[in-house]
């Protein structure tokens, strides 16, 4: 089955602790990008990548790393987190620059 | 700096009925527009896509359509079910380069039965 796969789900941690969530795609898609989704903000780009080893930043990178070290997959990196962060995360991905974009379920992450 | 709203937040509507949303951005240069639906607790699924040089796409039901000067989409769902109740969200993809997606805040649809 064709799909965006996000882990985990959901993820409680303490404030300073790394943590990586992990974006899979099996559609050998080009673009990769990653979101959060706040209430009342709705989504908020992070970062994406347009190809292997090309990442750029979105309208709020601040806090995160990204890497692209093959196509399918773009794992977000949070190597400091603070209460701030905690949000509803979105990994997408898209075969090319003018196709639709395909959602993974969403990581839900704390910050105490 | 591209800005998208969607009108109203929430909107109750009995089953059956035609309804219009609405997604305004404030720059006419896109590449294209996406509406998408987002169920409680999931992800997004993509409903349709306009091209910048397209006026409209359909899908069963579905008809949104693009009007890149005056900066705004309409989705239009015929024949409302409960089975349509979730978050609708569009985003438009500026003209920039790059891969920047830009979303609106969605528009929460309740069908009643």
């Amino acid at each position: 089955e064709a799909q965006v796969t996000q882990n985990p789900r959901y993820l409680i941690t303490v404030t300073g602790k790394k943590l990586t969530v992990t974006c899979s795609q099996n559609m050998n898609h080009e673009y990769m990008s990653w979101y959060r989704q706040d209430p009342g903000l709705g989504l908020r780009q992070i970062y994406y990548s347009m190809n292997v080893e090309v990442t750029d930043k979105g309208d709020v990178p601040e806090g995160y790393k990204v890497s692209r070290k093959e196509k399918r997959n773009f794992p977000l990196i949070l190597e400091s987190p603070s209460p701030n962060q905690t949000s509803l995360y979105f990994c997408a991905s898209s075969l090319r620059y003018n196709s639709p974009l395909h959602f993974g379920n969403g990581t839900r992450l704390t910050v105490t | 700096k591209q800005e998208v709203t969607q009108i109203p937040a929430a909107l109750s509507v009995p089953e059956g009925e035609n309804l219009v949303l609405n997604c305004s951005f404030t720059d006419s240069a896109i590449y294209n527009l996406q509406w998408f639906r987002q169920d409680p607790g999931k992800g997004l699924t993509s409903l349709l896509l306009i091209q910048s040089s397209q006026r409209e796409q359909t899908s069963g039901r579905l008809n949104a359509s693009l009007d890149k000067s005056s900066g705004r989409s309409t989705l239009y769902i015929a024949a409302s079910q409960p089975g349509d109740s979730a978050t609708y969200l569009c985003a438009v993809r500026p003209n920039t380069g790059g891969f920047k997606t830009i979303f609106g805040a969605g528009t929460r649809l309740f069908v009643k039965a």
